[in-house]
């Protein structure tokens, strides 16, 4: 099946500091996700991506995709205590049917 | 702003018993599905409904899992005999025609 490495699994960072993580695939998606998830939560979603290298925001966050389609990155500029969570990548194959999910990163921040 | 919601939010059993969790899909939504996630690891596809028949399937998905919409709100995933590694949060998910999935808040089940 459809594998996603994300990276780093964990992370500290300072609050106010920029944070950067990245997702790779050992195969093509359609589409792009990031998810936050906090804890006892479900995910929800934070940006979606449908084309080979669009880049796109969301308040503080931007997430591209990359231009193979087997990649996709999510930048978090000066973070805030509330942005602590897991976040997931997700690819979706066409016909909006399953998302395939990586592993997380978990993000701590220190105030 | 409409949600999907589960129910309930903790099920304990014992293992070979019989689970049901529900779900209520937002209201004018078409897809469903369900999807786990085993403490700390990651969200896992497990099944996609639709037109009131599944659309596809995971290898984790097999005869003792079934899916069900018995009336036109609710969308139930039935373990028929739950095992220990049955034991994970369980994500409904539904969407619109063109949009993507909104998750619920997760039931988690503790199989004994």
């Amino acid at each position: 099946g459809q594998q996603l490495n994300q990276s780093p699994q964990s992370m500290f960072i300072q609050e106010g500091e920029d944070v950067s993580m990245n997702c790779t695939s050992s195969s093509i998606f359609n589409t792009w996700l990031w998810y936050k998830q906090d804890p006892g939560e479900g995910p929800v979603l934070l940006i979606a991506l449908y084309k080979a290298g669009e880049l796109t925001s969301n308040g503080r966050l931007t997430a591209q995709f990359g231009i193979t389609r087997k990649d996709s990155f999510l930048n978090i500029s000066a973070s805030i205590p509330s942005d602590v969570g897991i976040y997931f990548c997700a690819g979706r194959d066409g016909g909006y049917q399953k998302v395939t999910f990586g592993i997380g990163t978990k993000l701590q921040v220190i105030p | 702003e409409p949600e999907v919601t589960q129910t309930p939010s903790h099920q304990v059993t014992q293992m070979g018993q019989e689970v049901i969790l529900r779900c209520v899909p937002i209201s004018n939504h078409l897809y469903f599905y369900w999807y786990r996630q085993i403490l700390g690891q990651k969200v896992e596809f497990l099944v996609s409904f639709y037109n009131n028949e599944i659309s596809e399937k995971s290898e984790i998905f097999d005869d003792q899992f079934s899916v069900e919409r018995p009336d036109g709100s609710n969308f139930t995933l039935k373990i028929r005999s739950t095992k220990l590694e049955d034991s994970a949060m369980y994500f409904c998910a539904s969407r619109d025609p063109g949009d993507e999935q909104f998750f619920g808040p997760g039931t988690r089940l503790t199989v004994l």
